[in-house]
């Protein structure tokens, strides 16, 4: 079936960085780009950015610029979310999910388990 | 940037009740427009697109409507699989990037 796979959960110190990964399967991968969201303790979700995997074009919202970097490996069908130089308020479940390329006003239809990122000292 | 603004931020109702959620663009934006249901530490489930298009498999209970600055999201009889919180998500296709309302957690 269709699915999104997402890597297990980090604990990291202040200043480190974190690569979270998404692993596709049931449908062909360079047809979804695929877009990460997250969600800090009790709070509402935040877009991130997103990813081509055929081309590997990637955006990112202002707020993250500079310190997101997506890429994605066809191989193993996988796209990965670096964040760097991270703060405790980065601490928060991350989410990757997938929209049809071309299709980016049909909404984010199937979504990974989520992966905890815990940044704390 | 365009702002996303659902309102109101909760809502209490009871099993049957009809209830409606509202979420405002600060400028025109079309029908760009979707709609999420979320569980408590679950992945959101896509609900609407194109502010009135029902995704596959959900329940025809759950309605969309809307264009340019004013969106409302309609659940006809809620369910008490329907408590969960809401969120709307707009598509920039001029930037290519996307904002997510604030949400609103609809509570018996």
């Amino acid at each position: 079936q269709v699915q999104l796979v997402q890597s297990g959960a980090e604990v990291k110190k202040p200043g480190a960085s974190v690569k979270v990964s998404c692993k596709a399967s049931g449908y062909t991968f360079t047809d979804y780009d695929v877009h990460w969201v997250r969600q800090a303790p009790g709070q509402g979700l935040e877009w991130m950015g997103w990813i081509n995997p055929n081309s590997g074009g990637a955006k990112s919202a202002q707020k993250f610029q500079g310190r997101v970097t997506m890429t994605r490996d066809t191989s193993v069908n996988t796209v990965y979310m670096e964040l760097s130089r991270l703060r405790s308020d980065d601490t928060a479940l991350y989410f990757c999910a997938r929209i049809r390329s071309g299709y980016s006003n049909y909404g984010l239809d199937v979504w990974g388990q989520g992966t905890t990122v815990t940044v704390s000292s | 940037d365009i702002q996303m603004t659902q309102s109101p931020s909760a809502l209490s109702a009871s099993v049957g009740d009809r209830v409606t959620i509202t979420c405002r663009a600060s400028q025109s934006i079309s029908g760009w427009l979707a709609w999420y249901q979320q569980k408590p530490g679950k992945a959101p489930k896509l609900l609407i697109y194109r502010a009135s298009s029902l995704e596959s498999g959900v329940p025809s209970r759950f309605s969309g409507s809307g264009y340019g600055t004013e969106f409302t999201l309609s659940i006809s009889s809620l369910q008490p699989d329907d408590f969960a919180s809401y969120y709307c998500q707009h598509y920039n296709s001029y930037s290519n990037m996307y904002t997510f309302g604030q949400g609103t957690k609809l509570e018996i």
